[in-house]
């Protein structure tokens, strides 16, 4: 069973550039979140999408988003880099119910200089 | 706002020294807590998932507690394939996730 693929793995990039970041969830899942790790904050919630549809946010500035698509696959863009954004990002599918755990892909690790 | 923490940050043991891990939570209406391992450079691995007070799980060394407040995480006779940081984290009535920053676990052999 193939688990949560994120790509790229890794990636640099320039500040003021901006960057996609792509997530491809288990089959069968519906739901994909992201989060940002950071040393310093830790796991942090970005969004969740659910059937192409974002259904809950965090605390992000604006230049944060993402998408869902028909099949489930999603994106996350940031725009506007800033040094503050290096990070690896996360991608987590699940089922969607409550309650249901998180599978967690391996990350894009963003390098931004 | 729901609130983790988790202790101790660190924790150094010697092979076959069992411990315990806490996480202490703050959540309007729990929906389940979860406990993940995470290795350097890689993404959350997921242990468990605990529903309701009183529950336990077990996964070879690895069980599992919860009581309203908090939930512990005991490593039996670890070995040092167990060294890893161990994530808490709270689902409450929206879909998110709230992360503990976790507990540093070393074992030496």
């Amino acid at each position: 069973k193939a688990g949560v693929t994120q790509t790229p793995r890794y990636l640099i990039k320039t500040r003021g550039q901006q960057v996609t970041l792509s997530c491809s969830p288990i089959s069968g899942h519906r739901s994909v979140s992201w989060y940002q790790q950071t040393p310093g904050q830790g796991l942090q919630f970005l969004f969740e999408y659910f059937s192409e549809t974002q259904r809950n946010k965090g605390n992000f500035p604006g230049r944060f988003s993402g998408r869902q698509f028909s099949n489930s696959r999603s994106e996350m863009n940031v725009s506007t880099l800033e040094l503050g954004d290096s990070a690896l990002y996360l991608c987590a599918s699940s089922f969607g119910d409550r309650g249901y755990g998180y599978t967690f892909g391996s990350g894009t690790r963003l390098t931004v200089v | 706002e729901d609130q983790v923490t988790q202790s101790p940050e660190a924790l150094r043991l010697q092979e076959g020294e069992s411990s315990s891990l806490n996480c202490s939570y703050t959540v309007s209406g729990l929906r389940g807590l979860f406990w993940y391992r995470q290795d350097p450079g890689k993404g959350p691995e997921f242990l468990f998932t605990l529903y309701s007070a009183g529950e336990e799980k077990e996964k070879e060394r690895l069980k599992a507690t919860l009581t309203k407040k908090e939930s512990f995480l005991h490593i039996t006779a670890p070995k040092p394939e167990d060294s890893a940081t161990y994530l808490c984290a709270v689902q409450a009535g929206d879909y998110k996730l709230s992360f503990g920053a976790g507990t540093t676990v070393t074992v030496r052999a």
